[in-house]
C-alpha cells in the first residue's frame, strides 16, 4: 500500500538558519502530495501541496517540489523563525486517502 | 468562520464505559474523517465518509464506531473503551474535487482520551 517515509526528529535549529526535512513515498498511482504543520495544542493545517510531478508548492517562505523520479517531496525553507517551531507531516493522497508520515518535530532556538 | 468543532476536548474515562466523541463542520464538506495521533506512530485513520450515509474503515478501525446521518456531523463511538485506545484523536473535512480526490483538509483541535 501507499506509505510515507520522512525523516525522523527532533530536528533542532537557529533563528535564521536553513531548514530541510526529507520525505520520501510510495504509491501505486500518481498521488498528490502535501505537508501539513502542527503547532503546539492545535490541529493540523495545511502548509502546502502539489499535485503533479514538477509541481512546486509553497507557502509562508517554506518550499516543496514533487520529484517524481526520486519519489521525493522534501521541505525547505531558507531562514527558520522562532514562530515556525511545530511538528511537520508529509502527507500523499491516492483518490480519497490520505496517508501521514510519522511527523518531524522542529524547534527554532533565539 | 469555517471550522471543525470536535467535543470534547479532554476526557478521562474508563474501561468499558461508552463514550462518544462529537465531530461538526460548517463548511458543507462531504468528506469527513478520523485519526489517531499517537507518539512515534504519527496520524492513522480510523473512518472516513464520503458523503451522508456512507463511511468506510481506515486503517485502525477495531473497537470504534461512527455514523454519518448528517452531513455536517460525524461522531466517533467507543462503545467499550479500553486503555490502548489513549490517544490524541482529531477529525477532519475536506471537499470532494472531481479527478483529483479531495481538497485541503480542515481539522479540529482534536480530543485528548485517556482510559484508566
Amino acid at each position: 500500500g501507499d506509505s510515507v517515509t520522512q525523516m525522523e526528529g527532533p530536528v533542532t535549529l537557529s533563528e535564521e538558519a536553513c531548514l530541510t526535512i526529507n520525505c520520501t513515498y510510495t504509491a501505486t498511482g500518481y498521488p498528490s502530495l502535501f505537508w501539513y504543520v502542527q503547532y503546539p495544542g492545535e490541529g493540523l493545517q495545511l502548509l502546502l501541496k502539489a499535485t503533479k510531478a514538477d509541481d512546486k508548492g509553497s507557502n509562508k517562505g517554506f518550499e516543496a517540489t514533487y520529484r517524481k523520479e526520486t519519489t521525493s517531496f522534501h521541505l525547505e525553507k531558507g531562514s527558520v523563525q522562532v514562530s515556525d517551531s511545530a511538528v511537520y507531516f508529509c502527507a500523499l493522497s491516492d483518490n480519497y486517502k490520505l496517508t501521514f508520515g510519522k511527523g518531524t518535530l522542529l524547534t527554532v532556538n533565539p | 468562520e469555517a471550522q471543525v468543532t470536535q467535543n470534547p476536548r479532554y476526557l478521562i474515562t474508563v474501561t468499558g464505559k461508552k463514550l462518544t466523541v462529537t465531530c461538526s463542520q460548517n463548511m458543507n464538506h462531504e468528506y469527513m474523517s478520523w485519526y489517531r495521533q499517537d507518539p512515534g506512530l504519527g496520524l492513522r485513520q480510523i473512518y472516513y465518509s464520503m458523503n451522508v450515509e456512507v463511511t468506510d474503515k481506515g486503517d485502525v478501525p477495531e473497537g470504534y464506531k461512527v455514523s454519518r446521518k448528517e452531513k455536517r456531523n460525524f461522531p466517533l463511538i467507543l462503545e467499550s473503551p479500553s486503555p490502548n485506545q489513549t490517544s490524541l484523536y482529531f477529525c477532519a473535512s475536506s471537499s470532494r474535487l472531481a479527478g483529483t480526490g479531495f481538497g485541503e483538509l480542515f481539522f479540529g483541535e482534536g480530543s485528548r482520551l485517556t482510559v484508566l
